[in-house]
C-alpha cells in the first residue's frame, strides 16, 4: 500500500504570498489531518478533514485553510504569508474506524518564507 | 491549555542499554497515549499505543506504560542499538469526538555504540 504523499517537498515563497500544499493519504483513509513543525513550537494541530468536512481545527488564524475532495485528497493554503510561517507541514492520514487511532504521516513539505 | 510534556529534550546512552523517556501531561485527561518515531527530514512513525485503562503495553523491544495517578506515560526500548537513534515524540488523544491529537517536543534518543 503506497504512504501519504505530500507535494511539493520543499517552497521558497516571500512574505504576503499564499502557498498551497497537497496532501494524498493512504488508499482507503478517509480522515486527514495537517500539522505544523517548528523547532521552537514543535508539532502543532492545524485541522482535520473527514469525508470533505472540516472535523476539528486547531488554534491557528484564519490565514491557515483547508479542504478535502470526495476521493480524500487535501489540500492546505496559507494567504498573506509571514516570516513565522517558515516551517515543516506534515499531513497523516487515518482509518475512521472508531478503535483507529494510528495517524500515517507523509514526509512533510519544508516552507521556507523571505 | 491541555499540554504535554517530555522532559528531556535530548538522552544519550551506551548500546544495549536500556533507553526510558518520559512523557507528563497537564491540564486535560488523555484517553489514549501514543509514541511516534521522527528521523530527520521525514514525518513521525506510529509506534505504540496505550488506553488510559492499560497499565502496560509491549511490542517486540519497546514498552510503554501509562500511570493516570502520576499523569505520566514512560517508553523504553530495551537493548537500546544505534538505529534506534531518532526523536521519540508522546501524543495524547482525548476522549469525546475530537479526537485531537496533542505532542510533546520530543526527546532526542542518541544510541552511542
Amino acid at each position: 500500500k503506497a504512504g501519504v504523499t505530500q507535494t511539493p517537498r520543499y517552497l521558497i515563497k516571500t512574505r504576503g504570498q499564499q502557498v498551497t500544499l497537497s496532501c494524498s493519504p493512504i488508499s482507503g483513509h478517509r480522515s486527514v489531518s495537517w500539522y505544523q513543525q517548528t523547532p521552537g513550537q514543535g508539532l502543532q494541530f492545524l485541522f482535520e478533514y473527514f469525508s470533505e468536512t472540516q472535523r476539528n481545527k486547531g488554534n491557528f488564524p484564519g490565514r491557515f485553510s483547508g479542504r478535502q475532495f470526495s476521493n480524500s485528497r487535501s489540500e492546505m493554503n496559507v494567504s498573506t504569508l509571514e516570516l513565522g510561517d517558515s516551517a515543516l507541514y506534515l499531513c497523516a492520514s487515518r482509518s475512521r474506524a472508531l478503535s483507529s487511532y494510528e495517524q500515517y504521516f507523509g514526509p512533510g513539505t519544508r516552507l521556507t518564507v523571505t | 491549555s491541555q499540554k504535554i510534556e517530555q522532559n528531556s529534550e535530548a538522552l544519550n546512552i551506551q548500546e544495549g542499554k536500556t533507553a526510558t523517556l518520559t512523557c507528563n501531561y497537564t491540564n486535560y485527561s488523555p484517553a489514549y497515549l501514543q509514541w511516534y518515531r521522527q528521523d530527520p527530514g521525514r514525518g513521525p512513525v506510529f509506534l505504540l499505543l496505550i488506553r488510559e485503562n492499560e497499565k502496560e503495553k509491549r511490542k517486540e523491544r519497546l514498552k510503554v506504560t501509562f500511570d493516570t495517578t502520576l499523569k505520566q506515560s514512560l517508553f523504553h526500548i530495551t537493548a537500546s542499538q544505534p538505529a534506534d537513534s531518532a526523536t521519540y515524540l508522546c501524543a495524547g488523544i482525548s476522549s469525546g469526538s475530537a479526537r485531537q491529537l496533542t505532542f510533546g517536543s520530543g526527546t532526542q534518543l542518541t544510541v552511542l555504540p
